[in-house]
């Protein structure tokens, strides 16, 4: 089994500042991916950034990046020059190819981007 | 056009009432889910569909069958409703690539299905 924790419940940032939601992870797989997805209010999850576990270079996507710690068993999301529709949940999850592409979510941070 | 879309997205019914929620995929995608989020937006899979067929079924109630007439549709039936089953419920879908999941899914835009 795989176990994902967000252990910020809600944070928030000014607009333009930087902030960074932190995710640990526990999984018996050397193969998995990981990942951050979005929900706004409108509810729709949407996805942000995808991180492989064999590579280890940071994914980026614009003003969004991972610090990667496979060791750590940590996947944090920074997120740069925040911006009002930044405002959402953040939900980090694993996903285990051998368990039939079940993807595992944390509990969930709560952002507000302040303007 | 609308990619994994959900049908109603909002329901409010009696308990034991029994219900229905549909999922449309247009993606061309093989496998579909459906994702339970409760009250404190926890989200936990409930089943996974590949080609028709059940791949995954997590500690769900009997109560809860799913139906994929084709790989583009998998609908979800409740039975005999209870208060607990208040929640939004997610479709999603997603495709394998070179034999592997990638894990990107995309998802409808939720059910919020309301027990009195």
């Amino acid at each position: 089994a795989q176990t994902v924790t967000q252990s910020q419940p809600e944070m928030s940032v000014q607009e333009a500042e930087t902030v960074t939601l932190s995710c640990t992870y526990d999984t018996s797989e050397s193969n998995y991916y990981l990942f951050w997805y979005k929900q706004p209010p409108s509810r729709q999850m949407i996805l942000v950034i995808r991180q492989e576990a064999y590579k280890q270079q940071n994914a980026t996507e614009n003003r969004f990046s991972v610090n990667f710690q496979k060791a750590a068993k940590s996947f944090s999301l920074k997120i740069s020059d925040s911006q009002l529709g930044d405002t959402a949940m953040y939900f980090c999850a694993c996903l285990n190819n051998n368990a039939g592409n079940m993807l595992t979510f944390g509990g969930g941070t709560r952002l507000m981007v302040k303007p | 056009d609308t990619a994994v879309s959900q049908t109603p997205k909002y329901l409010v019914t009696q308990m034991g009432n029994d219900k229905s929620i549909k999922c449309e995929q247009n993606l061309g995608h093989d496998t579909m889910y459906w994702y339970k989020q409760d009250s404190k937006k926890f989200l936990k899979i409930m089943f996974s569909y590949n080609n028709k067929e059940l791949i995954i079924n997590e500690t769900v109630p009997n109560r809860f069958s799913p139906k994929s007439p084709d790989k583009a549709h998998l609908n979800l039936h409740i039975n005999s409703l209870e208060l607990g089953d208040s929640a939004v419920y997610f479709c999603a879908s997603s495709q394998e690539r070179g034999g592997k999941y990638t894990g990107e899914l995309f998802f409808g835009e939720g059910s919020r299905l309301t027990v009195l």
